[in-house]
Protein backbone atom coordinates (compact mmCIF):
# COMPACT_ATOMS: atom_id res chain seq x y z
CA UNK A 1 0.00 0.00 0.00
CA UNK A 2 1.32 3.25 -0.35
CA UNK A 3 2.35 5.56 2.00
CA UNK A 4 4.09 8.50 2.99
CA UNK A 5 7.93 8.77 3.74
CA UNK A 6 10.04 11.32 5.58
CA UNK A 7 13.53 11.24 6.14
CA UNK A 8 15.08 11.74 8.70
CA UNK A 9 13.23 9.87 11.65
CA UNK A 10 15.43 12.09 13.98
CA UNK A 11 17.54 15.12 13.94
CA UNK A 12 19.53 16.99 16.38
CA UNK A 13 20.70 20.40 16.34
CA UNK A 14 22.06 23.64 17.24
CA UNK A 15 19.50 26.15 18.30
CA UNK A 16 20.06 29.38 15.52
CA UNK A 17 20.57 26.63 13.32
CA UNK A 18 19.11 25.67 10.04
CA UNK A 19 16.72 22.23 9.46
CA UNK A 20 15.21 20.40 6.16
CA UNK A 21 12.36 18.05 7.17
CA UNK A 22 12.10 16.04 3.87
CA UNK A 23 8.79 13.93 3.23
CA UNK A 24 7.66 12.02 0.15
CA UNK A 25 3.94 12.20 -0.31
CA UNK A 26 2.01 9.45 -1.60
CA UNK A 27 2.71 9.63 -5.95
CA UNK A 28 -0.68 10.36 -7.09
CA UNK A 29 -1.55 12.93 -4.25
CA UNK A 30 -1.31 16.97 -5.13
CA UNK A 31 -2.15 17.83 -1.67
CA UNK A 32 0.57 18.38 1.14
CA UNK A 33 0.46 19.06 4.42
CA UNK A 34 2.73 19.53 7.78
CA UNK A 35 1.91 19.18 11.40
CA UNK A 36 3.48 19.23 14.28
CA UNK A 37 2.95 17.89 18.21
CA UNK A 38 5.00 19.17 20.99
CA UNK A 39 5.64 16.26 23.54
CA UNK A 40 3.05 15.69 25.17
CA UNK A 41 0.51 18.21 23.41
CA UNK A 42 -1.82 17.77 20.69
CA UNK A 43 -1.27 17.48 16.80
CA UNK A 44 -0.99 21.12 15.09
CA UNK A 45 -1.59 22.05 11.95
CA UNK A 46 0.94 24.08 10.45
CA UNK A 47 0.64 24.86 6.37
CA UNK A 48 -1.29 23.47 3.52
CA UNK A 49 0.28 23.37 -0.10
CA UNK A 50 -1.10 23.00 -3.06
CA UNK A 51 0.08 23.70 -7.07
CA UNK A 52 3.44 25.12 -6.02
CA UNK A 53 1.85 27.47 -3.05
CA UNK A 54 0.97 27.85 0.07
CA UNK A 55 -3.23 27.16 0.50
CA UNK A 56 -3.03 27.72 4.59
CA UNK A 57 -1.25 28.66 7.15
CA UNK A 58 -1.48 28.55 11.09
CA UNK A 59 -0.28 31.29 13.11
CA UNK A 60 2.18 28.74 14.25
CA UNK A 61 3.80 28.98 10.57
CA UNK A 62 5.70 31.94 10.92
CA UNK A 63 8.60 33.84 8.84
CA UNK A 64 10.75 31.38 10.00
CA UNK A 65 9.09 28.26 8.38
CA UNK A 66 8.93 27.71 4.55
CA UNK A 67 7.65 24.92 2.45
CA UNK A 68 8.70 23.95 -0.93
CA UNK A 69 8.32 21.20 -3.61
CA UNK A 70 11.88 21.13 -4.68
CA UNK A 71 10.95 18.48 -7.69
CA UNK A 72 8.12 16.10 -8.43
CA UNK A 73 8.31 13.94 -5.74
CA UNK A 74 10.06 15.91 -2.32
CA UNK A 75 8.00 18.15 -0.24
CA UNK A 76 10.09 20.47 2.26
CA UNK A 77 9.77 21.91 5.80
CA UNK A 78 12.43 24.92 6.41
CA UNK A 79 13.01 26.09 9.95
CA UNK A 80 15.59 29.02 9.06
CA UNK A 81 16.69 29.64 12.56
CA UNK A 82 15.57 26.84 15.01
CA UNK A 83 14.90 27.81 18.54
CA UNK A 84 14.38 25.43 21.51
CA UNK A 85 10.74 25.88 21.42
CA UNK A 86 10.73 24.46 17.95
CA UNK A 87 11.64 20.87 19.04
CA UNK A 88 8.40 18.61 18.58
CA UNK A 89 7.71 15.72 16.19
CA UNK A 90 6.74 16.90 12.16
CA UNK A 91 4.32 15.25 10.64
CA UNK A 92 3.67 15.56 6.59
CA UNK A 93 0.43 14.28 5.35
CA UNK A 94 -0.79 14.07 1.73
CA UNK A 95 -3.86 13.72 0.23
CA UNK A 96 -6.01 13.76 -3.38
CA UNK A 97 -9.48 14.73 -2.70
CA UNK A 98 -9.15 18.21 -0.30
CA UNK A 99 -12.31 19.81 0.75
CA UNK A 100 -14.83 16.80 0.23
CA UNK A 101 -16.37 14.81 2.64
CA UNK A 102 -14.56 11.60 1.82
CA UNK A 103 -10.89 13.46 2.34
CA UNK A 104 -8.09 11.46 3.82
CA UNK A 105 -4.70 12.69 4.70
CA UNK A 106 -2.67 10.22 4.91
CA UNK A 107 0.26 10.49 7.04
CA UNK A 108 3.88 10.10 7.80
CA UNK A 109 5.98 8.31 10.79
CA UNK A 110 7.38 12.04 11.24
CA UNK A 111 10.69 13.52 11.99
CA UNK A 112 11.66 13.90 15.45
CA UNK A 113 13.31 17.16 15.59
CA UNK A 114 15.14 18.40 18.83
CA UNK A 115 16.66 21.96 19.41
CA UNK A 116 19.38 22.27 21.80
CA UNK B 1 -12.40 28.23 15.49
CA UNK B 2 -12.66 24.47 16.12
CA UNK B 3 -11.91 23.10 19.72
CA UNK B 4 -11.37 19.02 19.55
CA UNK B 5 -11.58 17.61 23.20
CA UNK B 6 -11.41 13.85 23.93
CA UNK B 7 -12.46 12.06 27.25
CA UNK B 8 -11.00 10.39 29.23
CA UNK B 9 -7.48 11.53 28.94
CA UNK B 10 -6.27 8.14 30.30
CA UNK B 11 -7.95 4.96 30.44
CA UNK B 12 -6.60 1.20 31.81
CA UNK B 13 -8.99 -1.86 31.36
CA UNK B 14 -8.21 -5.55 31.44
CA UNK B 15 -8.11 -7.88 28.15
CA UNK B 16 -11.54 -9.13 26.77
CA UNK B 17 -13.43 -5.66 28.00
CA UNK B 18 -15.11 -3.28 25.51
CA UNK B 19 -14.71 0.29 25.55
CA UNK B 20 -15.73 3.57 24.36
CA UNK B 21 -14.07 6.56 24.02
CA UNK B 22 -15.41 9.96 23.20
CA UNK B 23 -15.16 13.00 21.62
CA UNK B 24 -16.24 16.22 21.38
CA UNK B 25 -16.02 19.43 19.02
CA UNK B 26 -17.35 22.64 18.91
CA UNK B 27 -18.36 23.54 15.41
CA UNK B 28 -20.24 20.91 13.94
CA UNK B 29 -20.01 22.42 10.34
CA UNK B 30 -17.37 19.66 9.72
CA UNK B 31 -16.49 17.44 6.39
CA UNK B 32 -15.82 14.73 8.29
CA UNK B 33 -13.89 12.96 11.76
CA UNK B 34 -11.25 10.53 11.23
CA UNK B 35 -9.80 8.29 14.30
CA UNK B 36 -5.87 7.59 14.38
CA UNK B 37 -4.01 5.31 16.63
CA UNK B 38 -0.53 6.61 17.61
CA UNK B 39 2.05 4.35 19.16
CA UNK B 40 4.63 5.80 21.16
CA UNK B 41 7.09 8.11 19.40
CA UNK B 42 5.56 6.85 16.06
CA UNK B 43 3.44 8.37 13.87
CA UNK B 44 0.00 8.42 12.89
CA UNK B 45 -2.44 5.45 11.55
CA UNK B 46 -5.79 6.05 10.25
CA UNK B 47 -8.25 4.08 12.07
CA UNK B 48 -11.92 5.11 10.72
CA UNK B 49 -13.23 8.28 8.44
CA UNK B 50 -16.76 9.20 9.11
CA UNK B 51 -18.20 11.52 6.42
CA UNK B 52 -20.50 14.52 7.35
CA UNK B 53 -23.34 12.52 5.94
CA UNK B 54 -23.29 9.40 7.95
CA UNK B 55 -23.29 8.38 11.04
CA UNK B 56 -21.26 5.12 11.72
CA UNK B 57 -18.29 3.24 10.00
CA UNK B 58 -16.94 -0.07 10.98
CA UNK B 59 -13.91 -1.80 10.94
CA UNK B 60 -13.01 -5.01 12.53
CA UNK B 61 -13.59 -4.59 16.41
CA UNK B 62 -13.72 -0.74 15.98
CA UNK B 63 -17.00 1.07 15.20
CA UNK B 64 -16.80 4.76 15.08
CA UNK B 65 -20.28 7.08 15.24
CA UNK B 66 -20.80 10.39 14.57
CA UNK B 67 -23.24 12.97 15.67
CA UNK B 68 -22.78 16.52 14.44
CA UNK B 69 -25.47 17.93 15.84
CA UNK B 70 -24.30 17.47 19.55
CA UNK B 71 -20.76 17.63 18.38
CA UNK B 72 -19.99 14.03 19.27
CA UNK B 73 -18.20 10.66 17.94
CA UNK B 74 -17.02 7.72 19.99
CA UNK B 75 -14.96 4.71 19.18
CA UNK B 76 -15.84 1.51 20.24
CA UNK B 77 -13.67 -1.14 20.56
CA UNK B 78 -15.18 -4.65 21.08
CA UNK B 79 -12.91 -7.04 23.04
CA UNK B 80 -9.14 -5.38 23.83
CA UNK B 81 -6.42 -6.67 23.81
CA UNK B 82 -2.97 -5.22 24.77
CA UNK B 83 -2.08 -4.66 21.14
CA UNK B 84 -4.89 -1.87 21.26
CA UNK B 85 -2.84 -0.48 23.90
CA UNK B 86 -2.17 3.09 22.67
CA UNK B 87 -3.01 6.88 21.82
CA UNK B 88 -6.43 7.26 20.24
CA UNK B 89 -6.76 11.04 18.73
CA UNK B 90 -10.13 12.06 16.94
CA UNK B 91 -9.62 14.55 14.40
CA UNK B 92 -12.11 17.32 12.68
CA UNK B 93 -12.36 18.25 9.24
CA UNK B 94 -13.40 21.69 8.68
CA UNK B 95 -13.24 21.30 5.09
CA UNK B 96 -10.21 22.80 3.00
CA UNK B 97 -7.38 21.18 4.20
CA UNK B 98 -7.34 22.17 7.83
CA UNK B 99 -7.55 19.08 10.53
CA UNK B 100 -7.81 20.08 14.13
CA UNK B 101 -7.37 17.45 16.73
CA UNK B 102 -8.00 16.15 19.90
CA UNK B 103 -5.61 15.76 22.93
CA UNK B 104 -5.64 12.35 23.09
CA UNK B 105 -7.05 8.94 25.30
CA UNK B 106 -4.14 7.38 26.21
CA UNK B 107 -5.10 2.93 26.45
CA UNK B 108 -3.86 0.59 27.88
CA UNK B 109 -5.16 -2.69 28.25
CA UNK B 110 -3.93 -4.84 30.94
CA UNK B 111 -2.88 -8.68 29.89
Amino acid sequence: EPEVTQTPSHQVTQMGQEVILRCVPISNHLYFYWYRQILGQKVEFLVSFYNNEISEKSEIFDDQFSVERPDGSNFTLKIRSTKLEDSAMYFCASSDTPGIPKETQYFGPGTRLLVL
Amino acid sequence: KQEVTQIPAALSVPEGENLVLNCSFTDSAIYNLQWFRQDPGKGLTSLLLIQSSQREQTSGRLNASLDKSSGRSTLYIAASQPGDSATYLCAASGGYQKVTFGTGTKLQVIP
